[in-house]
């Protein structure tokens, strides 16, 4: 599993409320992601980073913020969840763009 | 940009019978292309990956794929499955030139199930 931890593993909150998920690695990987995952639509980037302090948005980056001030943590924040941002979060990890990801086990985030 | 598209949202199949899961990219680039598979209630796991040469790749577990150029594809098979191959199956492609280019891009992925 590469040493990822995804904490909370299931959430569920109000319309209007702050979230904020967090992945946990051990293995010192430079690239970390969050993704979404939806039924009918696999998975999409969210925000991504290549190192400590250094994010960019992905394909659907409206609505969340994220930050990783170091190499191990990058979190994820709703800022002010909407019923839209209820869905499957997953955190992947690499060494290099040419390696392969490995995932978290995934939050399960409900937001009513 | 490169995109993904997954022919198939399910694919029913008998155990021991063959199975094809179809993977069609589209890109301007070089791109490396990727399958992961989805047990329930589990995170992805690579299961095979083409990054150059050979253009057969297989898994330990009897998948291989086929990367083909001129039909931009990257189609998974299995010549017998077992009932434990259900999951779903997500093609993925990423750009060679690694930076935020290099972000994996996912297909809507196939659900594979295996009945006896």
């Amino acid at each position: 599993d590469a040493g990822i931890t995804q904490s909370p593993r299931h959430k569920v909150t109000e319309t209007g409320t702050p979230v904020t998920l967090r992945c946990h690695q051990t293995e010192n990987h430079r690239y970390m992601y969050w993704y979404r995952q939806d039924p009918g639509h696999g998975l999409r980037l969210i925000h991504y980073s290549y190192g400590v302090k250094d994010t960019d948005k992905g394909e659907v980056s409206d609505g969340y913020s994220v930050s990783r001030s170091k190499t191990e943590d990058f979190l994820l924040t709703l800022e002010s969840a909407t019923s839209s941002q209820t869905s499957v979060y997953f955190c992947a990890v690499r060494f290099g763009p040419n390696e392969k990801l490995f995932f978290g086990s995934g939050t399960q985030l409900s937001v009513l | 940009a490169q995109s993904v598209t997954q022919l198939d949202s399910q694919v029913p199949v008998f155990e021991e019978a063959p199975v094809e899961l179809r993977c069609n990219y589209s890109s301007s680039v070089s791109v490396y292309l990727f399958w992961y598979v989805q047990y329930p209630n589990q995170g992805l796991q690579l299961l095979l990956k083409y990054l150059s040469g050979s253009t057969l790749v297989e898994s330990i577990n009897g998948f291989e794929a086929e990367f083909n150029k001129s039909q931009t594809s990257f189609h998974l098979r299995k010549p017998s499955v077992h009932i434990s191959d259900t999951a779903e199956y997500f093609c993925a492609v990423s750009d060679t030139r690694g930076g935020s280019q290099g972000n994996l891009i996912f297909g809507k992925g196939t659900k594979l199930s295996v009945k006896p």
